[in-house]
């Protein structure tokens, strides 16, 4: 799986939109995008994954450039429960190894009243 | 329809006993993933199991750890002769069969080993 680079920390104002961006600059033609974001002490949740079209959800909105070397994940509109830590991960979706999860550092979003 | 359940969620050994913790997938998944996370630090793949078979196990440690999801039941990860260094959270995740679906993976809430 690719490897990604994604700032440390970030902060964002409540009611603001949230721009996390990650750098995977060697990204397969086959790999997605997938994010995940872990709340204090809870399990990872799957949040939003991308090919190489945007995409957008209920929780987030997946903008991936082009060139597919980075992208951005987007929370509309921040809240105080999108406190977390946010994973940027690439890796296959079907066909090849269906293994595990390579979490890096992740950014430390902190969402400010 | 529940998510991934673990069990216990805080487990507390002194130095030398046995760990056993338990996850039980999501229904209908047959995936089951364990991770490990240190105190400040990110989570570590740990091993992949399907139904009695052990798929990939490069992130177990050589000794006193082992995993099994056995036909019936839950999976369970075994730590043997438990050391102050694996305290941490361990946590399970599962996924539907190869193949289908969107390939993400369902994490249950974690179990947190302290060892005293």
């Amino acid at each position: 799986d690719a490897k990604t680079t994604q700032p440390p920390s970030m902060d964002c104002a409540e009611g603001r939109a949230a721009n996390l961006p990650c750098n995977h600059s060697t990204i397969s033609g086959n790999e997605y995008v997938y994010w995940y974001r872990q709340i204090h002490s809870q399990g990872p949740q799957y949040i939003i994954h991308g090919l190489k079209n945007n995409e957008t959800n209920e929780m987030a909105s997946l903008i991936i450039t082009e060139d597919r070397k980075s992208s951005t994940l987007i929370l509309p509109h921040a809240t105080l429960r999108d406190t977390a830590v946010y994973y940027c991960i690439v890796r296959v979706l079907r066909g090849g190894s269906q293994g595990n999860l390579i979490f890096g550092k992740g950014t430390k979003l902190s969402v400010k009243p | 329809n529940a998510g991934v359940m673990q069990n216990p969620r805080h487990l507390v050994r002194r130095r030398g006993q046995e760990a056993r913790l338990r996850c039980s997938p999501m229904k209908g998944h047959s995936h089951v993933y364990w991770y490990r996370q240190l105190p400040e630090e990110g989570l570590k793949f740990m091993v992949y199991l399907q139904k009695e078979n052990i798929i990939d196990e490069s992130g177990m440690p050589k000794e006193r750890f082992s995993a099994e999801f056995p036909k019936e039941g839950p999976s369970i990860l075994r730590i043997q002769q438990v050391v102050r260094g694996d305290s941490a959270a361990y946590f399970c995740a599962s996924s539907p069969r190869r193949g289908t679906g969107t390939n993400e993976q369902f994490f249950g809430p974690g179990t947190r080993l302290t060892v005293l």
